[in-house]
């Protein structure tokens, strides 16, 4: 079946380690995007690519990296320079064409905890 | 992308219908409407999209006023399983653009007894 996966489900870390959060679609899609989500709030774009080797910040893109080598994978890590990582993280990709077939389909999500 | 505005939150009683509302005041002739919801601690899901016309799927029903400054998503009769955030954005559908897709905080829909 095709989808998009994110790995791990949940991830702990200490303080001060980058971690790099996986975020993998069979659907070949496009686009690709990462969103950072604090409890109670909505979503908030981090980065998002719309094509192999090319990506562009989103809102709150300080502290975060991220690659698009491959059309299926779109890696997030975050820095020890972000200053409160602790989140739930969103991987979404979508089509890029007409016709408004545009949807997004969203991972599972990753919860990172940093202590 | 133009930006939406939802109300933070609303109440429904089961096998009512629900409508939530959704303003796009800005919205620009190609931009698309598109609704997802999410349910706790899960990814967002799609549930609808429309340019124009209203639209009607096997979730929900869209229907666009026609100066397009506004959408209302109905949920024909709700049950406690649609306990939700309800996201509301527009976004451009053109071939070889890809839009930032931006998220507001959404309408937080209670189903209740």
């Amino acid at each position: 079946d095709g989808g998009i996966t994110q790995s791990p489900k949940y991830l702990f870390r200490k303080e001060g380690q980058n971690v790099t959060l996986s975020c993998e679609q069979n659907l070949n899609h496009d686009a690709m995007y990462w969103y950072r989500q604090d409890p109670g709030q909505g979503l908030r774009l981090i980065y998002y690519s719309q094509i192999v080797n090319d990506f562009q910040k989103g809102d709150i893109a300080e502290g975060y990296s991220v690659s698009r080598e491959k059309k299926e994978s779109f890696p997030l890590t975050v820095t020890s320079a972000q200053k409160n990582p602790t989140a739930f993280y969103l991987c979404a990709s979508t089509l890029v064409g007409g016709r408004g077939n545009t949807e997004a389909f969203f991972g599972q999500g990753t919860r990172l905890t940093v202590v | 992308d133009a930006k939406t505005t939802q109300p933070t939150s609303m109440d429904c009683a089961e096998g009512r219908a629900a409508n939530l509302p959704c303003n796009h005041s800005t919205i620009s002739g190609n931009e698309y409407v598109y609704w997802y919801r999410q349910i706790h601690s899960q990814g967002p899901q799609y549930i609808i999209h429309g340019l124009k016309n209203n639209e009607t799927n096997e979730m929900a029903s869209l229907i666009i006023t026609e100066d397009r400054k506004s959408s209302t998503l109905i949920l024909p009769h709700a049950t406690l399983r649609d306990t939700a955030v309800y996201y509301c954005i527009v976004r451009v559908a053109e071939s070889g653009t890809a839009s930032k897709l931006t998220f507001g905080t959404g309408t937080r829909l209670q189903v209740t007894l």
